[in-house]
């Protein structure tokens, strides 16, 4: 069983809808939890991060940690073409750790 | 602004060809990773290291060495490359103690 569980999707949604990204995990260790945006050819770039259960509000994003059911979700509000990218989240025990990344979703917004 | 960068943005071996990948970041982070990203499979850890001159195995290490001989530079070298080393090639780095790790822009390495 991966450590990480993400659907890759692909999933497209028209401009302005209300997005929802999620992972499972089976380690009930982690507890830092991370979002990536990934645009074509570029590198990872960390979007949201939350330190175990909870919400976590930035701008149009929020991000949710249920540790109780081993899921995190982040949702995307009033979502834009230039949201389109792949998602990524990822996972750690502690800081400065192994990170356990899912497979990313890949996110087209239609205009 | 962090900077981590990649030696090349694409990059085409032969079979058995020895094959250098430089990192370089800027930002005096005490760890840096190597990572290959392939579809359906995600990132997957190859290598890691916590300091100069110290390594770690990460998940998939077969077929690669790493060398940190000093602190803003990580190297991956393929021994021998293989088709099945065809991959994104991608570097991080990020602070002692902290979650935010920072990427490269990766390298496409094909191996023919």
């Amino acid at each position: 069983q991966k450590e990480v569980e993400q659907d890759p999707g692909p999933l497209s949604v028209p401009e302005g809808a209300i997005v929802s990204l999620n992972c499972t995990y089976s380690n009930s260790a982690f507890q830092y939890f991370m979002w990536y945006r990934q645009y074509s050819r570029k590198g990872p770039e960390l979007l949201m991060y939350t330190y175990s259960s909870g919400n976590k509000e930035d701008g149009r994003f929020t991000a949710q940690v249920d540790k109780s059911s081993k899921y995190i979700s982040l949702f995307i509000r009033d979502s834009q073409p230039s949201d389109s990218a792949t998602y990524l989240c990822a996972m750690s025990a502690r800081t400065g750790n192994q990170f356990y990344f899912g497979t990313g979703t890949s996110l087209t917004v239609i205009p | 602004d962090v900077k981590v960068t990649q030696s090349s943005r694409y990059l085409v071996k032969r079979t058995g060809e020895k094959v250098f990948l430089e990192c370089v970041q800027d930002m005096d982070h005490e760890n840096m990773f190597w990572y290959r990203q392939d579809p359906g499979l995600g990132l997957r850890l190859i290598y890691f290291s916590y300091d100069v001159k110290m390594k770690e195995k990460g998940d998939i290490p077969e077929g690669y060495s790493v060398s940190r001989e000093k602190k803003e530079r990580f190297s991956l070298i393929l021994e021998s490359a293989s088709t099945n080393q065809t991959s994104m090639y991608l570097c991080a780095s990020n602070p002692l103690d902290t979650f935010t790790q920072y990427f490269g822009p990766g390298t496409r390495l094909t191996v023919l």
